[in-house]
């Protein structure tokens, strides 16, 4: 049973450029959200999407966008990346709403330069 | 503003000590997780406590959650090189009709054999 897979795993990109972030769930899971961590802090909610739409979303401006596939996996989509959103991104997923447990994928370590 | 404060930011101690390490809210929350997270890797789900007053022991790792449940302290006994990561509290928020998973900024925690 594999868990939940993010690529690619490591990516350098230029500012101004755009980069597109997988992840696919757990299996049996539909709850994919996405958390941007800086070296050293605890990760920051970027948005959260269940049956394709987004249904929560963080204090990120609409360069982060995102998208969720009928078979769950999921996408982050940044434009215009700028020095500041060099971190740790990281796709989480769950099953349903509250109180089930989230599983994390190992990152999508993003280098702007 | 954090929703979560975790307390201290660093811990640099000796193979064999005791830590404690806090977890505060203002906010009332459904359920606390604890992660650790090691360089390079997501976060690792260590343990959820759910009942205000729980405690929850696994292996030389003691979980208390506050009995008005805005609160939680994770502590360590006799501190193992291996025990070396990030340890993070996240509780559920409940916003907007789902539960987000929100993280404090975590504390480093190097043990030193």
């Amino acid at each position: 049973d594999a868990g939940v897979t993010q690529s690619p795993t490591h990516l350098i990109k230029t500012r101004g450029q755009q980069v597109t972030l997988r992840c696919s769930p757990k299996s049996g899971h539909d709850t994919v959200s996405w958390y941007q961590q800086a070296l050293g802090q605890g990760p920051q909610f970027i948005f959260q999407y269940y049956e394709e739409e987004e249904r929560q979303r963080g204090n990120f401006p609409d360069r982060f966008s995102g998208h969720q596939f009928p078979n769950y996996s999921s996408e982050l989509n940044v434009n215009a990346l700028l020095l500041g959103d060099s971190a740790l991104y990281l796709c989480a997923s769950s099953f349903g709403q509250a109180g089930n447990t989230i599983y994390f994928g190992e990152g999508s370590w993003l280098t702007v330069v | 503003t954090q929703l979560l404060e975790q307390s201290p930011q660093f811990l640099s101690i000796q193979e064999g000590e005791n830590l404690t390490v806090y977890c505060n809210s203002s906010s009332v929350f459904s359920s606390l997780q604890w992660y650790r997270q090691e360089p390079g890797e997501g976060p690792v789900l260590l343990v959820t406590v759910v009942t205000g007053g729980e405690v929850k022991k696994l292996k030389r790792l003691t979980f208390q959650f506050g009995d008005a449940r805005k609160d939680s302290s994770l502590h360590i006994t006799a501190a193992q090189p291996g025990d070396t990561g990030l340890y993070l509290c996240a509780g559920e928020g409940y916003r907007g009709g789902s539960y987000i998973p929100t993280f404090g900024r975590g504390t480093s925690l190097i043990v030193h054999p």
